[in-house]
């Protein structure tokens, strides 16, 4: 059962504009949220994180929004460069736990 | 520079023949962790580590063992792999000064087991 999920396995997006992943979640207790960016060869390195207090969290070009209700959180890259193209993981952690799980990831490809 | 080594990088091996990937880290953290990434799962934790001499089970523990002597090491013992054990492998580490969930990889370590 796949709590963190992220239903886009691919995204192709155009130099300067935004690109947008997508994460769903199904557990109510994850109050922890991350993103990590993957180059080939190399470990995943953290990107961004937001806690279950807040709805936005912004850094530099990069925005991750989450929408409790909904169970969903999002990443903004703004703008993009070729450089950003990785492959994205969401994570989550349960409320009192040091646990994170995984999303399946979302390969994201900016084109000049 | 910090930095999370694992050896080898890349294995092929064979059933049943037992093999361990090895993970040094020079930040002195206290907790380390292994996960494998496979298509379409994403990256699932194998074992974990609160502390020198305490270890425990992650999601899909079955088939491998670890081991916590020294702070900076966390290796992850295949004591008789399998075919489905071919796998990228990753060891990563978390300062514990605060809850951030921010882990820090290693490069990983791609596994082949025929």
């Amino acid at each position: 059962d796949q709590q963190v999920k992220q239903n886009s396995p691919s995204l192709s997006v155009q130099e300067g504009r935004i690109s947008i992943l997508n994460c769903d979640y199904t557990n109510s207790m994850f109050d922890y949220f991350l993103w990590y960016k993957k180059y080939p060869a190399e470990g995943p390195t953290f990107l961004i994180s937001i806690s279950s207090i807040k709805d936005k969290n912004e850094d530099g070009r990069f925005t991750v929004f989450l929408n409790k209700s909904a169970k969903h959180l999002s990443l903004h890259i703004v703008p993009s460069q070729p450089g950003d193209s990785a492959v994205y993981f969401c994570a989550a952690s349960p409320e009192g736990t040091d646990k994170l799980i995984f999303g399946t990831g979302t390969r994201l490809q900016v084109f000049p | 520079e910090a930095q999370v080594t694992q050896n080898p990088r890349y294995l092929i091996t064979v059933t049943g023949k037992k093999l361990t990937v090895t993970c040094s880290q020079n930040m002195n953290h206290e907790y380390m962790s292994w996960y494998r990434q496979d298509p379409g799962l994403g990256l699932r934790q194998i074992y974990y580590s609160m502390n020198v001499e305490v270890t425990d089970k992650g999601d899909v523990p079955e088939g491998y063992k670890v081991s916590r002597k020294e702070k900076r090491n966390f290796p992850l013992i295949l004591e008789s792999p399998s075919p489905n054990q071919t796998s990228l492998y990753f060891c990563a580490t978390e300062g514990r000064e605060g809850r951030t969930g921010e882990l820090f990889f290693g490069e990983g370590s791609r596994l082949t087991v025929l």
